[in-house]
């Protein structure tokens, strides 16, 4: 059972827009969201995080919203570059699950210049 | 700072054949996580240590996956007799103390194709 999801899987965009990536979660547990960024032949690499105590975290050109209420966040990219094209996982961690990340199954953004 | 590195980059084998897959986590980092990635499941959780020792294996499969830590600068992951359904990216991850907030820092994988 996914218990992380992602939506669209892939997504394009022009340099300059906003690329949105969605996530849904089951677990009300938990409590930690990540998002890690993959380009081809590279592991994962944390982009940005989230508690949920939080609404929102920013950090230069990526925020992430949170919605606690319907178990439901976003990345969104603004002024998006051709360097940021890559795959983009959405993941979550409760206190009770001995510190193990479920990830969705990623989101492929491609940002055409 | 070198990072996690796995070892081998990329693993072919025949079906049937043993693989085994090595990872040094970083040093001083004393979590360690393996993942297998495919593009139909993403990336699912397999075994976890914590100081060398085994916490939660609840996503390996039951028959012919086996993780060892035997020390701190090392873990290996096994796989016997395996079959194509096998192929996959297995990444490693490591983390200062496995706490429910850190990061994880991911090797580049290891490639592995079971012809």
């Amino acid at each position: 059972q996914q218990q992380v999801r992602q939506s669209p899987q892939s997504l394009t965009v022009w340099e300059g827009e906003t690329a949105i990536l969605n996530c849904s979660y089951e677990n009300s547990a938990f409590d930690y969201f990540p998002w890690y960024q993959q380009f081809p032949g590279e592991g994962p690499a944390l982009l940005i995080a989230i508690r949920s105590v939080s609404d929102k975290k920013e950090d230069g050109r990526f925020t992430i919203f949170f919605n606690k209420r319907e178990k439901k966040l976003s990345l969104h990219i603004t002024d998006s570059q051709p360097g940021d094209s890559a795959t983009y996982f959405c993941a979550a961690r409760g206190q009770g699950t001995g510190s193990k990340l479920s990830f969705g199954k990623g989101a492929k953004l491609t940002v055409s210049p | 700072n070198a990072g996690v590195i796995q070892t081998p980059r990329h693993k072919v084998t025949g079906k049937g054949q043993e693989a085994t897959l090595w990872c040094e986590p970083i040093s001083g980092h004393s979590a360690v996580f393996w993942y297998r990635q495919t593009i139909v499941q993403g990336l699912e959780f397999l075994t976890y240590f914590r100081n060398q020792a085994p916490i939660d294996d609840s996503g390996m499969p039951k028959e012919r996956f086996s993780a060892q830590m035997p020390n701190q600068s090392h873990s290996t992951l096994k796989i016997q007799s395996t079959q194509p359904q096998d192929s996959a990216v297995y990444l490693c991850a490591s983390s200062l103390q496995g706490g429910s907030n850190e990061r994880l820092f991911f090797g580049h994988g290891t490639k592995l194709s079971v012809l």
